[in-house]
This record gives structure tokens, C-alpha cells and sequence, in this order.
């Protein structure tokens, strides 16, 4: 596709619940990053990879949280056992190298309830 | 560590009006990039315009420019000839660290008024 794809768009999630976030990047970017955005607030840094390994995983918030991108290319961030607060939207960007233009994704706004 | 700090959470201009945002980083890189990135409520987010730390010269993007000041390290955005169109949550950028990671401050909500 012409830019970073990410699904779903929305998810509502119990208390509880695994969930698997979704991000197709542009084709053959080397870069991707992962960023929790509270309502009103910054991206808050998750983990980064380049093309398979991942670099930085020093954003993600306890170990119920995990990435992963095995080929490359599309990346999937995992959230174990959901609680109140992972509630936010996540936002997949990709770059060609580091250090340049990162593009964004529309995000998925996830609700655990 | 590398921060970045907006210490503008709210911001509003008329349109036709300049407006200027703020930013501050501290960063132990030699080497680095510095974004501005729009945020429209929509939500994706999209590059106003960036600066290679190594330039001196300030960037400019058509009604976009950035006052950068490396020793304060400072990195500013003005907004020439606002228009209903920039409304927009704006977070100021950097790249820092050997491994590349990208991070972003807090954000400044802008509201241009007609």
C-alpha cells in the first residue's frame, strides 16, 4: 500500500483479554516504531525495530507488552491480560533508515473495559 | 536520556496571524534530527518540516519555519499567514541515541480562529 497500515482500528477489549495490534509499514522501510498516545497527550516511545531486530524496547510499560516482527516487515505489538490503562490509541511508524522522515499510521484506539 | 519539552499545552491565533511555538531538547548526540510533526483530529500524523542539526541554516516549508538555536538548544516553529487549516495538536521531534529511536514532546494544541 501507499502508506502504513495498521488494524484494527478500533478495539474494545474485557479486562483480561489478549489483544494483537497490527502494523503494515511501507514497503521496504527499515524502520519502525511503536508509541502509546494517551487522549491529549504526546506519543509516548514503545520499542523500535530495524527490519527484524528490535533495537529499543525500553518504551514498553511492563512485560504484559511485546513485539515482534519477524520478517521485516509487518509488526505486531501484543498486550497480555489487557488492563484499564493500556487503554489508548497505538501508533506504528515507518521510516527508511533511521534519522529521517518517519511515516505514521491512523492508529488503533484500544478500550479495555 | 534524550527529552524534548513544549511548554505551550494551548495555543490560539487569528487567522492571517503568526503564531510561534516552542520547543526544547537535550540530547548527547553530535548527530541528530529535529521534526515538527501535525496532528489534525483526525489523528494521523504528518511532517510539517525538519532540520539536520548539522545546518545552521533554518528550514522552511512554504508558511513553515523553525528558529533553531543549537546551543540552547532550541527549536522553535513559526506559522506564517495561519489558516483555519493548521488547527492541529503539533509535537516537536527528535532522533537520538545510536540505536535510533525517535521521541516526541508533550504536544501543543494550536487553534487558529477565523
Amino acid at each position: 500500500g501507499a502508506g502504513v497500515s495498521q488494524s484494527p482500528r478500533y478495539k474494545v477489549a474485557k479486562r483480561g483479554q489478549d489483544v494483537a495490534l497490527r502494523c503494515d509499514p511501507i514497503s521496504g522501510h527499515v524502520s519502525l516504531f511503536w508509541y502509546q498516545q494517551a487522549l491529549g497527550q504526546g506519543p509516548e516511545f514503545l520499542t523500535y525495530f530495524q527490519n527484524e531486530a528490535q533495537l529499543d524496547k525500553s518504551g514498553l510499560p511492563s512485560d504484559r507488552f511485546f513485539a515482534e516482527r519477524p520478517e521485516g516487515s509487518v509488526s505486531t505489538l501484543k498486550i497480555q491480560r489487557t488492563q484499564q490503562e493500556d487503554s489508548a490509541v497505538y501508533l506504528c511508524a515507518s521510516s527508511v533508515l533511521g534519522r529521517t522522515e518517519a511515516f505514521f499510521g491512523q492508529g488503533t484506539r484500544l478500550t479495555v473495559v | 536520556a534524550q527529552t524534548v519539552t513544549q511548554s505551550q499545552p494551548e495555543m490560539s491565533v487569528q487567522e492571517a496571524e503568526t503564531v510561534t511555538l516552542s520547543c526544547t531538547y537535550d540530547t548527547s548526540e553530535s548527530n541528530y534530527y529535529l521534526f515538527w510533526y501535525k496532528q489534525p483530529p483526525s489523528r494521523q500524523m504528518i511532517l510539517v518540516i525538519r532540520q539536520e542539526a548539522y545546518k545552521q541554516q533554518n528550514a522552511t516549508e512554504n508558511r513553515f519555519s523553525v528558529n533553531f538555536q543549537k546551543a540552547a538548544k532550541s527549536f522553535s516553529l513559526k506559522i506564517s499567514d495561519s489558516q483555519l487549516g493548521d488547527t492541529a495538536m503539533y509535537f516537536c521531534g527528535t532522533y537520538g541515541g545510536s540505536q535510533g529511536n525517535l521521541i516526541f514532546g508533550k504536544g501543543t494544541k494550536l487553534s487558529v480562529k477565523p
